[in-house]
């Protein structure tokens, strides 16, 4: 069991290009979320899925993102059209079950310029 | 909107001291109450988490402190190390019908210092 696993870790780009992170959860963890964090604050919940099943997405996510757990393993989430407001930290979890602990990844900077 | 509010934003204690984080929450329907700790260039990682059931709960040196009628948790980090040291998060979900998807606080940062 090697954890929550994301990549890449560091990413920059220049605003208008389209970016994809990816997320790979504990083996058998059937949950998988995405955060978003900015500099000084806490997570704030983008989206989750159960197993394939995207559940529920955030207000946060606008029309330029989207996510995606094909097979219900690893998760892909997609930024189109950069713009300067989306640098910020994306973090990933899984847990096995809904009453089980989230388990974090490291967590993919983006930096747009 | 703002559910779950934290403070200090910043503490600076003493080796062997105790360490007190305190945190609101707005929403009723809560029902899971986690503290993560954060060093930099790191996920969060879970420390301890209360079920609004229970008013403490306790875990090595860290203790949660929760009052329901008040709304308000707590974490306590009793004789507290350098390698304490990091940022804390509070956070609240709803387990039942919310799909456990986590609020945090804007998060303390802990100095320990020797």
């Amino acid at each position: 069991d090697t954890g929550v696993s994301q990549d890449p870790r560091h990413k920059i780009t220049k605003r208008g290009q389209n970016v994809t992170f990816r997320c790979d959860p504990i083996s058998e963890h059937n949950r998988l979320y995405w955060y978003r964090q900015t500099l000084g604050q806490g997570p704030e919940f983008l989206t989750y899925f159960q197993n394939e099943a995207q559940l529920e997405k955030s207000r946060l996510l606008s029309d330029r993102f989207s996510a995606e757990r094909p097979k219900g393993s690893f998760s892909t989430l997609e930024i189109q059209r950069t713009e300067q407001g989306d640098s910020a930290m994306y973090l990933c979890a899984s847990s096995k079950g809904l009453n089980n602990e989230q388990f974090f990844g490291p967590g993919t900077r983006l930096t747009v310029l | 909107q703002q559910q779950v509010k934290q403070s200090p934003q910043s503490l600076i204690v003493q080796k062997g001291g105790i360490s007190i984080i305190n945190c609101a929450y707005e929403n009723t329907a809560f029902d899971y109450f986690p503290w993560y700790q954060q060093f930099p260039g790191k996920g969060p990682a879970l420390l301890i988490a209360i079920r609004p059931d229970v008013s403490e709960k306790k875990e090595g040196r860290f203790t949660i402190s929760f009052n329901k009628s008040a709304k308000q948790f707590s974490l306590h980090i009793m004789d507290s190390q350098p390698g304490d040291s990091a940022t804390y998060f509070c956070a609240a979900s709803m387990i039942t019908g919310g799909g456990n998807k986590l609020t945090f606080g804007t998060g303390t940062q802990l100095k320990v210092e020797l």
